[in-house]
C-alpha cells in the first residue's frame, strides 16, 4: 500500500499525558498537512509542511502542540499535557509538487485520540 | 480569509431519488473547489474538483457539481442515488494562487433509504 499511513489508529490516554502521532506521506509528496476533525465538524487545518519547513500553524495549535518533519519525509504531531478537549480524529494529508497546483489532498485514515 | 458553508448537516433521501448537497464559499480571490467523500470508517477521498474551464464537473460514480461564481456556490448533485452513496460529503475551497491551504465545510451526511 503506497497511500498515506498514520500510526496509531487509535489512542486512549489519561488527561495530562503526552501523545505522539506519526504520519508517513506518499513517498514522492513534498507537502504534508495536519488536520483535526471532531464529531459533526469538517477537518480543521492545524499545520502544513513543505519538505522539512513548517510554513504555517493554525491558531488552533496551542503551545501544547508541536509538529515536526525532520527529514522532509514522515511527520510527527505531539500533544503535551492532553486535555479532554483534545479528543478528536487527527488527519494527515499529503500532496505532490506536480499536483500542488490542483490542491488535491491525499488523506490517511486518521488517528483517533480519546482523552479520559 | 476563505470559508465554506454547508447548511445541511444531514440529508435523507430514498434510493433512486435525486439529491443535491449545497455548498457556498467565501473568498476574496479566485478559488479552486472540491468535494471530498468519507465513507464509514474510511479516510477522506476526493470526489471531484473544479479548477478552471467548464463550470460543470463530474465524478466517475455519477455525481456532478457546478461552479457558480455569481452565487459563490458549488452544489453537488446526483440524479439517482444508490445505497452505496451513504457517506459524509465535505465541500472544500483553496485559493487558486500562492499558498495551498484547503478549508473544509462542516460536512453533509447523506443517508440513502432503501
Amino acid at each position: 500500500d503506497t497511500g498515506v499511513s498514520q500510526d496509531p489508529r487509535h489512542k486512549i490516554t489519561k488527561r495530562g499525558q503526552n501523545v505522539t502521532f506519526r504520519c508517513d506521506p506518499i513517498s514522492e509528496h513534498n507537502r504534508l498537512y495536519w488536520y483535526r476533525q471532531t464529531l459533526g465538524q469538517g477537518p480543521e487545518f492545524l499545520t502544513y509542511f513543505q519538505n522539512e519547513a513548517q510554513l504555517e500553524k493554525s491558531r488552533l495549535l496551542s503551545d501544547r502542540f508541536s509538529a515536526e518533519r525532520p527529514k522532509g519525509s514522515f511527520s510527527t504531531l505531539e500533544i503535551q499535557r492532553t486535555e479532554q478537549g483534545d479528543s478528536a480524529m487527527y488527519l494527515c494529508a499529503s500532496i505532490t509538487r506536480g499536483r500542488a497546483g490542483t490542491g488535491e489532498l491525499f488523506f490517511g485514515e486518521g488517528s483517533r485520540l480519546t482523552v479520559l | 480569509a476563505q470559508s465554506v458553508t454547508q447548511l445541511d448537516s444531514q440529508v435523507p433521501v430514498f434510493e433512486e431519488a435525486p439529491v443535491e448537497l449545497r455548498c457556498n464559499y467565501s473568498s476574496s480571490v479566485s478559488v479552486y473547489l472540491f468535494w471530498y467523500v468519507q465513507y464509514p470508517n474510511q479516510g477522506l477521498q476526493l470526489l471531484l474538483k473544479y479548477l478552471s474551464g467548464s463550470t460543470l464537473v463530474e465524478s466517475i460514480n455519477g455525481f456532478e457539481a457546478e461552479f457558480n461564481k455569481s452565487q459563490t456556490s458549488f452544489h453537488l448533485r446526483k440524479p439517482s442515488v444508490h445505497i452505496s452513496d451513504t457517506a459524509e460529503y465535505f465541500c472544500a475551497v483553496r485559493n487558486s494562487g500562492g499558498y495551498q491551504k484547503v478549508t473544509f465545510g462542516t460536512g453533509t451526511k447523506l443517508q440513502v433509504i432503501p
